[in-house]
């Protein structure tokens, strides 16, 4: 089994809403990644959680806070975010963060679309 | 097939023959790729890896092609379907970097 379930599938919010964005994986995967994905474009990485502790944040604005309760979940905590952050949050497991060819292969969930009005 | 601006490339193939995506990559450090399927409001799939060391990898009617000498990846389908219309991403890593996508190819398949 391979699969990483997104909840919710959908989300709309004000710009003083505050939201979550839950990820949850059952595969024994050690790191676990947050991914922003406009339309037409590849997705792009947000952050990288490994053994349960952030291992990248790749500049990614405060108004997005990542949480990694236990290793088979994930949220990203969503605070004051603007119409641009408009887009399809993704969330990813592997086995292994780096390292050997195979234990980084990622697989993503469905998504959650999210709408900033 | 590489974007060009806001275009997302596409390739249109008739049900039946065989499709070739292509991705160029940049960095020479890079030991391995994945090829991933995402349909319309669904996450990217895997499909299919290979390291650094192989030039070439099968699958279920798929095949990753490598040449590292010129940096290009390539993914072929055989008999394409209706249901293999999708974008198509590319992704490398050097194994201690994260993995880094291409822009995407969008394969219609014509009935």
């Amino acid at each position: 089994d391979t699969e990483v379930t997104q909840t919710p599938k959908h989300l709309v919010m004000g710009m003083t809403n505050k939201k979550s964005l839950k990820c949850e994986q059952h595969m024994g995967h050690r790191a676990m990644y947050w991914y922003k994905q406009k339309a037409k474009k590849p997705p792009e990485l947000m952050f990288v959680y490994s053994y349960e502790k952030l291992s990248i944040n790749e500049s990614v604005p405060s108004r997005f806070s990542p949480e990694c309760p236990n290793s088979s979940l994930l949220n990203l905590h969503l605070h004051a975010l603007q119409p641009e952050d408009s887009a399809l949050y993704l969330c990813a497991s592997s086995p292994e963060e780096a390292g050997l060819a195979g234990l980084e292969t990622q697989y993503f969930g469905p998504g959650t679309r999210l709408l900033v009005l | 097939g590489e974007s060009v601006g806001l275009h997302l490339p596409t390739l249109s193939v008739q049900e039946g023959d065989n499709s070739i995506i292509n991705c160029a990559y940049s960095n020479s450090a890079s030991d391995y790729f994945i090829w991933y399927k995402q349909e319309s409001g669904k996450g990217p799939q895997f499909i299919i890896d290979i390291r650094s060391n192989m030039d070439k990898r099968q699958g279920q009617r798929v095949t990753v092609l490598l040449n590292k000498t010129v940096k290009h990846l390539s993914l072929q389908i055989a008999a394409t379907q209706p249901g293999d219309s999708a974008v198509y991403f590319c992704a490398e890593t050097s194994g201690n970097t994260p993995l880094v996508f291409g822009k995407g190819t969008r394969l219609s398949v014509i009935a």
